[in-house]
């Protein structure tokens, strides 16, 4: 089973601050990688997948990158509404689907 | 629009069993992967099952794998999940997500999720 480990477990940034968020694999996923948004009290939300292209709907200043074992989900300049909690997947072995226990993106 | 709906969450005592249902719209059902994926309370997310698109393949995680059964009628555009023996750590939201044909494991539209509470 593949381990997917997130960090920070919370980032707190500034309106407008660049946020950075990691995920990394226990061994290679190539690009299989996606990346979700979950706000209280909902679903989670496709924003990123094979680690770097933006779901339908994702605005620009969401990006990823990465390949094999180390991902990046970079927010620009994060606006109200994106402050959420955000889980890496892995989907290149399986089974299972193994998710990071996720990065929680706070207001500063 | 897509659409999931997942019902048929609710209280039920250790040891006991509960069918989820996931009805679809907006989507061509029939040709999508469609999976189960629980979220405990305060949790992360938890990958449970996976059924393809005509039903020839289904896999499921090490913790459920041989209690819970995840099922589909295409006719009804409907997803299901058998869920037998019940454990309190069970516990959780169950949310159904599609997958795109070409892409087993990608999630890209998921439902509300349903409440399951297994408490005696």
């Amino acid at each position: 089973e593949i381990v997917m480990t997130q960090s920070p477990a919370t980032l707190s940034v500034s309106p407008g601050e660049r946020a950075t968020l990691s995920c990394r694999a226990s061994q290679s996923v190539s690009s299989l990688l996606a990346w979700y948004q979950q706000k209280p009290g909902q679903a989670p939300r496709l924003v990123i997948y094979g680690a770097s292209t933006r779901a339908t709907g994702i605005p620009a200043r969401f990006s990823g990158s990465g390949s094999g074992t180390e991902f990046t989900l970079t927010i620009s300049s994060p606006q109200s509404e994106d402050f959420a909690v955000y889980f890496c997947q892995q989907y290149s072995n399986w089974p299972p689907y193994t998710f990071g226990q996720g990065t929680k993106l706070e207001i500063k | 629009q897509v659409q999931l709906v997942e019902s048929g969450g609710g209280v039920v005592q250790p040891g006991k069993s509960l069918r989820l249902s996931c009805a679809t719209s907006g989507f061509s059902f029939s040709d999508s992967g469609m999976h189960w994926v629980r979220q405990a309370p305060g949790k992360g997310l938890e990958w449970v099952a996976v059924i393809s698109f005509d039903d020839s393949n289904v896999f499921y995680g090490d913790s459920v794998r041989g209690r819970f059964t995840i099922s589909r009628d295409n006719s009804k555009n409907t997803l299901y999940l058998q869920m037998y023996s019940l454990r309190l750590e069970d516990t959780a939201v169950y949310y159904c997500a599609k997958s795109p044909r070409s892409v087993a494991g990608l999630m890209d539209s998921w439902g509300q999720g349903t409440l399951v509470t297994v408490s005696s």
